[in-house]
């Protein structure tokens, strides 16, 4: 399995450009979350999925879009870019059993707005 | 979801155990207290998980005392690879998780 994958690793835009974060998982996971990371700081969610067709909002998701066609893609949209949403952006995948949760984590993309 | 509370930064040396408390005064019933770690230019990666008493795997053991207002992830003779960021958190599954800004261990040769 290849788990989490996530394209591209690094993106530079400038300042209202749109463009779409993709995010893959092989392992079936009806769960999916789109996560940002600013500098020294914590992970907070902008969107998570429950299964395909059905997303919500999470802490930060102004300015984002999501849609969950299939189990297994998740991609994330930024509409307009802005400076602020300059940032790492992490995609998960979970798995839930017995009442637990894990959640599986991409390696991230870089994301620089100019 | 529960708020959870770690220092921010502790210190330690090759071959110590290191505990790293978090704090989850409001943790409710139904929550699983797990914690992730994570390497720089890395996403976040499970570590361990339980409910309550004890949890041990290859990785780490997890205390969780009765009233579950705490737990103290325990970390066997560190190495200077176990410098990384680690978070507790505290939630039902299939909430939202809710990381806050973990606790940076810094393993010292």
């Amino acid at each position: 399995n290849a788990g989490v994958t996530q394209t591209p690793k690094f993106q530079v835009l400038k300042t209202g450009q749109s463009m779409t974060l993709q995010c893959a998982q092989d392992m079936n996971h009806e769960y999916m979350s789109w996560y940002r990371q600013d500098p020294g700081m914590g992970l907070r969610l902008i969107h998570y999925s429950v299964g395909a067709g059905i997303t919500d909002q999470g802490e930060v998701p102004n300015g984002y879009n999501v849609s969950r066609s299939t189990t297994e893609d998740f991609p994330l949209r930024l509409l307009s870019a802005a400076p602020s949403q300059t940032s790492v952006y992490f995609c998960a995948s979970s798995i839930i059993a017995g009442g637990q949760e894990t959640q599986y984590f991409g390696p991230g993309t870089r994301l620089l707005v100019l | 979801l529960a708020k959870t509370t770690q220092p921010i930064s502790m210190d330690s040396y090759e071959g110590q155990e290191v505990n790293i408390t978090c704090s989850h005064n409001n943790i409710a019933t139904n929550d699983y207290i797990t914690w992730y770690q994570q390497f720089p230019s890395q996403g976040p990666r499970f570590i361990i998980q339980g409910y309550k008493t004890k949890v041990t795997n290859e990785v780490a053991s997890l205390f969780i005392p009765a009233d579950r207002k705490s737990s103290t992830l325990s970390l066997p003779r560190v190495s200077l690879s176990d410098t990384a960021v680690y978070y507790c958190l505290g939630a039902n599954a299939g909430n939202m998780l809710t990381f806050g800004g973990g606790t940076r261990l810094m393993v010292k040769p």
